[in-house]
């Protein structure tokens, strides 16, 4: 089974500054990872995804995250914030399977400070 | 692009009452599934379908039941709905045969019981 820890459920950030949202995982199987944005009054949407590869993955609006398989971690970061990624960020995990179920982490919301 | 919609983004209904929450997808997925999502409980699975009228429990099945008679819809019902189950409750797709685990959200019903 699977597991995703997400270590904060809130992170505030003056704007254009860095961010990193972190993010842990368990599993005894090989997995893929996600990263999810959900905007207010929205459902989600993916940012990026590790399937297999290149342990640096790169996604949509500027954001990235690298696995890390001995630290079974797959941090989100983004070089300089824009009041526009206000959000709510969810890291998920699956194993390949038949049934595609992910599990996602609670959630950590980004705060953007003017 | 693939498109998921939720028939309702809010609706209110009385404790008692039998709910139909709606989630029709146009990109011919095998895989749907309905999640609630709570404030600091992040998504949890209800059920999930890989297949017309197949249908699998997922975390949180209790007082819910799905229906699936066309591959483009897939139906949530609360057979009498409760105050505890007031929440946002999210559609998702998926399909085996383009990227793995991905999967598709619509924008969300937002149901309140009173």
């Amino acid at each position: 089974a699977q597991s995703v820890t997400q270590l904060d459920s809130q992170v505030p950030v003056f704007e254009e500054a860095p961010v990193e949202l972190r993010c842990n995982y368990s599993s005894s199987v090989s997995v893929y990872l996600f990263w999810y944005v959900q905007y207010p009054n929205q459902g989600l949407q993916l940012l990026l995804k590790y399937l297999s590869g290149s342990t640096l993955v790169k996604g949509i609006n500027g954001f990235e995250a690298e696995f890390n398989k001995s630290q079974t971690s797959f941090h989100l970061r983004k070089p300089s914030v824009h009041i526009s990624d206000t959000a709510e960020y969810f890291c998920a995990v699956s194993a390949p399977s038949r049934d595609d179920k992910i599990i996602f982490g609670k959630g950590t919301r980004l705060h953007i400070l003017p | 692009d693939v498109k998921v919609t939720q028939s309702s983004r809010y609706l209110v209904k009385r404790t008692g009452e039998k709910v139909f929450l709606e989630c029709v997808q146009d990109m011919d997925h095998e895989n749907m599934f309905w999640y609630r999502q709570d404030p600091g409980l992040g998504l949890r699975l209800i059920y999930f379908s890989y297949d017309v009228k197949m249908k699998e429990k997922g975390d949180i099945p209790e007082g819910y039941s799905v229906s699936r008679e066309k591959k483009e819809r897939f139906s949530l019902i609360l057979e009498s709905a409760s105050t505890n189950q007031t929440s946002m409750y999210l559609c998702a797709t998926s399909t085996l045969r383009l990227a793995k685990n991905i999967q598709y959200f619509g924008a969300g019903t937002r149901l309140s019981v009173l």
